[in-house]
């Protein structure tokens, strides 16, 4: 059964970079898509973006201009890096895996990092 | 993007309640729909995709149905364990869209 665990900083300063990592454990990291979602604090789902095959991406286009989301299969993770961030990346930040041929279906999930952009 | 509304954004219900919420979508999505169950702290469950398909390991009193712009989920008889927030969300188009909840309260 895959499981999905994110990492990373839980407070990131104003105009920084976010970097997190999700590690998945019980299936391979190919010929799937893997993605990023958020959700600020009592707020609705965002879509972040993609990666499929470590290579292959797509972003959401609200945040296509700081984002960079990258896999590694040596590793079995992929990782997101939001760069310039605000008091509104605050969120708590899913990983997820989307089916070949739908990758916006989402299954599983990890159980979510919260970040905080704070001074 | 696609905009997908939910209703209604909160309500109650009693245990043992049939429920059904409602999603649209600001334009045809065919079938590339999905719902998913929400519960404090928690991340969200996916329940049901391709608007009808129940995920394996989901109680059959889940139910969806829809197609284009219009989609419904139905909890037939409602347990103390479905008590949460749901969620809709279209994967026919990018970005991918969720709608912004329904709660689910205990009347």
């Amino acid at each position: 059964q895959v499981q999905l665990q994110e990492s990373g900083p839980g407070l990131v300063k104003p105009s920084e970079t976010l970097s997190l990592t999700c590690t998945v454990s019980g299936g391979s990291i190919s010929s799937y898509y893997w993605s990023w979602i958020r959700q600020p604090p009592g707020k609705g789902l965002e879509w972040i973006g993609y990666v499929y095959n470590s290579g292959s991406t797509n972003y959401n286009p609200s945040l296509k201009s700081r984002v960079t989301i990258s896999g590694d299969t040596s590793k079995n993770q992929f990782s997101l890096k939001l760069t310039s961030v605000t008091a509104a990346d605050t969120a708590v930040y899913y990983c997820a895996r989307g089916p070949p041929g739908t990758p916006g279906r989402f299954d599983p999930w990890g159980q979510g990092t919260l970040v905080t952009v704070s001074s | 993007a696609i905009r997908m509304t939910q209703s209604p954004s909160s309500f109650s219900a009693s245990t043992g309640d049939r429920v059904t919420i409602t999603c649209r979508a600001s334009q045809g999505i065919s079938s590339y729909f999905a719902w998913y169950q929400q519960k404090p702290g928690k991340a969200p469950k996916l329940l049901i995709y391709g608007a009808s398909t129940l995920q394996s390991g989901v109680p059959s009193r889940f139910s969806g149905s829809g197609s284009g712009t219009d989609f419904t989920l139905t909890i037939s008889c409602l347990q103390s364990e479905d008590f949460a927030t749901y969620y809709c969300q279209q994967y026919s188009g990018y970005p991918y869209t969720f709608g912004q909840g329904t709660k689910l309260e205990i009347k």
